[in-house]
């Protein structure tokens, strides 16, 4: 089954504020997860990445959380804007037996709407 | 410094025909990721390569294979194509074997007719 999924499909903010994006991981082994942004007709776009020995990790305008507890992942886009528009996708990579790295395991993703 | 390239954009099949997919990593990087994407879902793990081999497969049928050159750069190829094999198909790139952070292209947008 899916090991990352996503609280809610779409989420329509206003111009200006804060966007939070929350999403859930099952397996408890996964030690590193990333966000992606994913604009209509165009690949995904690394945002940000946080390793599971982290509970906080901020880049421009975004934050990522991570609460191990009770396996949640969080994006917070600051002061949003209309360019921030995209589906936004958590991924996460589960450690490999081989040791190696397998592939990312990605949720279905949430619409991030923005309001003039 | 150039991203991700993938080519073609756009590809016209009819089911039980084969397609080839290009990718060039990002500069620098070794290690190349295939995903799947359906419309509205996210993208779905294929398989991995790195030094010319798969290191890495998903869940997906003996159907899709690869094959990774010395330059880095990598093919998917897909048999007998079904109406489901209607997807964007993405690469990423990724430095090292264990370096976890994928950089995607394009995508290639394919249709089975």
């Amino acid at each position: 089954g899916e090991s990352v999924g996503l609280h809610l499909p779409t989420l329509s903010v206003q111009e200006g504020d804060n966007s939070i994006i929350n999403c859930a991981y099952s397996n408890s082994a996964s030690d590193y997860f990333i966000w992606y942004k994913q604009e209509s007709g165009k690949g995904p776009q690394f945002i940000i990445d946080i390793r599971s020995n982290m509970d906080k990790r901020q880049g421009q305008r975004v934050t990522v959380l991570l609460n191990k507890t009770v396996k949640h992942l969080s994006l917070q886009i600051a002061a949003t804007q209309p360019g921030d528009s995209a589906v936004y996708f958590c991924a996460e990579i589960l450690p490999n037996s081989g040791g190696g790295a397998d592939g990312l395991t990605f949720g279905k993703g949430t619409h991030l709407i923005i309001q003039p | 410094d150039a991203g991700v390239t993938q080519s073609p954009t756009h590809l016209i099949k009819t089911r039980g025909q084969q397609v080839t997919l290009r990718c060039s990593p990002k500069s620098g990087h070794d290690t190349v990721s295939w995903y799947q994407q359906a419309l509205g879902q996210g993208p779905q793990f294929i398989f991995q390569y790195y030094e010319e081999e798969e290191r890495q497969r998903g869940n997906f049928p003996d159907r899709f294979s690869g094959h990774q050159f010395p330059n880095y750069s990598s093919e998917l190829n897909v048999n007998a194509l079904l109406l489901g094999d209607s997807a964007l198909y993405l690469c990423a790139s990724s430095l090292a074997f264990r370096e976890e952070t994928q950089y995607f292209g394009p995508g290639t947008r394919l249709l089975v007719l």
